[in-house]
């Protein structure tokens, strides 16, 4: 599975919207950009995936760059409820029993 | 609706005495994990299962033992812990390992090792 590259840190102001980056610049053909987050203490939560399309949920919004090596998942209207570690996590087709997790991007929301 | 849990979520113990770690699924979920997360690393795998009376070693495996006789629990046990074995545990599930089907995780148990 491909290698990931995201940012230590972030911040963000409450109510704007919260840009996440992550590189995967080796990303191959059948491989697909997940996104979990895990609030502090808890377990990790599924927040989308994508191929090759921009892709929306309740949750939030990941977009893929046209060469795929590299997606952005964007929050629109962070709150204080979304200070996490956010992990971006290519996986193979197939391949999503053994998921290799990366230390993330912790983003702060700021009041 | 209680989903995936864990028991108990924290729990002290002695460097050499056996430890173990419960996880139950309510939703019959073919795929069960156990991960430890530790600062300065990410969730490392420890094993997971595909179906009952079926396990395999993930990235860290050694001193750790796993069963599943029944498709809802996924024990985990330290046969004789160590300090080293001090961190946050996760268990997980997944519906069926279909193409994207994504993991689902308890809330953890926080075990130290004295």
């Amino acid at each position: 599975d491909a290698k990931t590259t995201q940012p230590p840190s972030m911040d963000c102001a409450e109510g704007r919207a919260a840009n996440l980056p992550c590189n995967h610049s080796t990303i191959s053909g059948n491989e697909y950009v997940y996104w979990y987050r895990q609030i502090h203490s808890q377990g990790p939560q599924y927040i989308i995936h994508g191929l090759k399309n921009n892709e929306t949920n309740e949750m939030a919004s990941l977009i893929i760059t046209e060469d795929r090596k590299s997606s952005t998942l964007i929050l629109p209207h962070a709150t204080l409820r979304d200070t996490a570690v956010y992990y971006c996590i290519v996986i193979k087709a197939g391949n999503n029993r053994k998921l290799i997790w990366g230390l993330g991007t912790s983003l702060a929301v700021n009041p | 609706d209680a989903g995936i849990t864990q028991s108990p979520r924290y729990k002290i113990t002695e460097t050499g005495r056996q430890v173990t770690l419960m996880c139950h699924q309510t939703w019959s979920h073919s795929y069960m994990f156990w991960y430890r997360q530790d600062l300065g690393h990410g969730l490392r795998l420890i094993y997971y299962s595909a179906a009952a009376d079926i396990t395999d070693k993930g990235e860290v495996p050694d001193g750790y033992v796993v069963s599943r006789s029944k498709t809802e629990n996924f024990p985990l046990t330290l046969e004789s812990a160590t300090r080293s074995q001090t961190s946050v545990y996760f268990c997980a599930s997944m519906t069926s390992g279909g193409v994207t089907d994504t993991q689902y995780f308890g809330p953890g148990t926080r075990l130290t090792v004295l």
